[in-house]
């Protein structure tokens, strides 16, 4: 079976500090794993995904995600905060001993403030 | 342009209405996904076709339909609805897996549309 958590609902950063978006998974096989932006009154877009290889991967609009497999973490990050980031962040997963169809986390709603 | 169009955009109907969601994607895409995104709640999955054959049925309360004509088109058709249905219904798609194997099909995001924002009254 495969799950996802995202320990926080809401994160609040202030514009140019770092930000992470935490998130932890749980799978019999390998993970693939990835990570979605969800503006207001639209769907979810692609980031970045993790499937092997590098630990740390990078993705759309200056956004990064460092795979732990001993932490069974994948969290995002970026160096630096703008406020046009707040959005709402789902991590989701596969597990690759598992079936094909994603589980996805509650979301983290992430505020920037100015 | 997401490469996934849903329409319409919004939906408002009475609980003895009723109506259809249509959701098209030219990506090349053979597994398609209905969801449904509640304020407060998270997304919930309720439907999963790939090559044209429902794998998944979340639990999904039958007055709730889907259709899924080819791999390019997905419909939810929707009757007697009640107003605790109002939500976002998003629609999706990936690369499939093909019957007996599971090919690449686990490295391919998931690929949204805009939604429909349906309101039951």
């Amino acid at each position: 079976a495969q799950s996802v958590a995202q320990p926080e609902d809401q994160v609040n950063v202030a514009e140019g500090n770092p930000l992470t978006v935490k998130c932890t998974y749980s799978v019999s096989g390998n993970p693939y794993l990835f990570w979605y932006v969800q503006y207001p009154n639209r769907g979810l877009q692609f980031l970045l995904k993790y499937i092997t290889g590098d630990n740390l991967v990078k993705g759309s609009y200056g956004f990064e995600a460092e795979f732990n497999k001993s932490q069974t973490s994948f969290h995002l990050k970026k160096p630096s905060a703008l406020v046009s980031d707040s959005a709402l962040y789902f991590c989701a997963v596969r597990d690759g001993g598992g079936s094909y169809i994603p589980t996805f986390g509650r979301g983290t709603s992430l505020i920037v403030h100015p | 342009e997401t490469g996934v169009t849903q329409t319409p955009r919004h939906l408002v109907m009475g609980m003895t209405n009723k109506k259809s969601l249509k959701c098209e994607q030219h990506l090349g895409h053979n597994a398609m996904y209905w969801y449904k995104q509640s304020a407060k709640k998270p997304l919930e999955l309720m439907f999963v076709y790939n090559f044209k054959e429902q794998t998944e049925n979340n639990s999904v309360p039958s007055r709730f339909s889907p259709e899924c004509p080819n791999s390019s088109h997905l419909f939810l058709h929707l009757h007697t609805l009640q107003p605790e249905d109002s939500a976002l219904y998003l629609c999706a798609s990936s690369q499939g897996v093909n019957p007996g194997g599971r090919g690449s099909s686990y490295n391919s995001p998931l690929h949204f549309g805009n939604g429909t924002r349906l309101t039951v009254t």
